[in-house]
């Protein structure tokens, strides 16, 4: 099993571009989050699935879109990126009942915005 | 709210005991902690659930008060291996929602 995996490892754009980054996972999970982490802040919940063509905001998700038309999938859409989404970027997932269950985060996407 | 840990930062020595607090202001249905190395992703440690019901790693011991909504996290033994920064994340009535404390710093030297 290959778990959670990321791409791209490491992006730089301008102000105002778009892109998406890519997250999936082999291991039939149902629950799937996004997450950012910047310096002395700890992961913050971006949006989050419970399941294909569910998805829910979680603590900052302004300025990001995101979509899971499959179980394995979940990307994570920038519109117009600022200089604020300059982050490390973490998707995770995990078996899902009552409550998150053990997550299994991805290796990171590291995004700088100029 | 973010959960509040403590302390921000320990150092030890090979050997030494550590116990890391995570303190919530909203009641709990889950405490889950996290140990992550700089550069890499963050590792599962343990779950502590509502009602007594834990989960993870056997060298790892934790509690959760559920009245004080309070989670500690026991590293008995201290090995290198041991050094990074350990989050809790804590989960108010099975939302779905994971939010993390800021983390604290370990690190053991030999």
């Amino acid at each position: 099993n290959a778990g959670v995996t990321q791409t791209p490892k490491f992006q730089v754009l301008k102000t105002g571009q778009s892109m998406t980054l890519q997250c999936a996972q082999d291991m039939n999970h149902e629950y799937m989050s996004w997450y950012r982490q910047d310096p002395g802040m700890g992961l913050r919940l971006i949006h989050y699935s419970v399941g294909a063509g569910i998805t829910d905001q979680g603590e900052v998700p302004n300025g990001y879109n995101v979509s899971r038309s499959t179980t394995e999938d979940f990307p994570l859409r920038l519109l117009s990126a600022a200089p604020s989404q300059t982050s490390v970027y973490f998707c995770a997932s995990s078996y899902s009942g009552q409550g998150i269950d053990t997550q299994y985060f991805g290796p990171g996407t590291r995004l700088t915005v100029l | 709210q973010q959960p509040v840990q403590s302390p921000q930062a320990v150092i030890l020595r090979e050997g030494e005991d550590a116990v890391i607090n995570c303190s919530s202001s909203k009641a709990l249905y889950s405490v889950h902690w996290y140990r992550q190395k700089h550069g890499e992703a963050p590792v599962f440690l343990m779950i502590l659930l509502k009602g007594g019901e834990q989960k993870g790693h056997e060298k790892i011991s934790a509690s959760f008060n559920e009245k004080k909504q309070q989670s500690s996290l026991y590293l008995t033994a201290s090995q290198l291996s041991y050094s990074g920064t350990y989050f809790c994340g804590t989960e108010s009535g099975s939302n779905y929602k994971l939010t993390f404390g800021k983390g604290t710093l370990l690190t053991v030297n030999p």
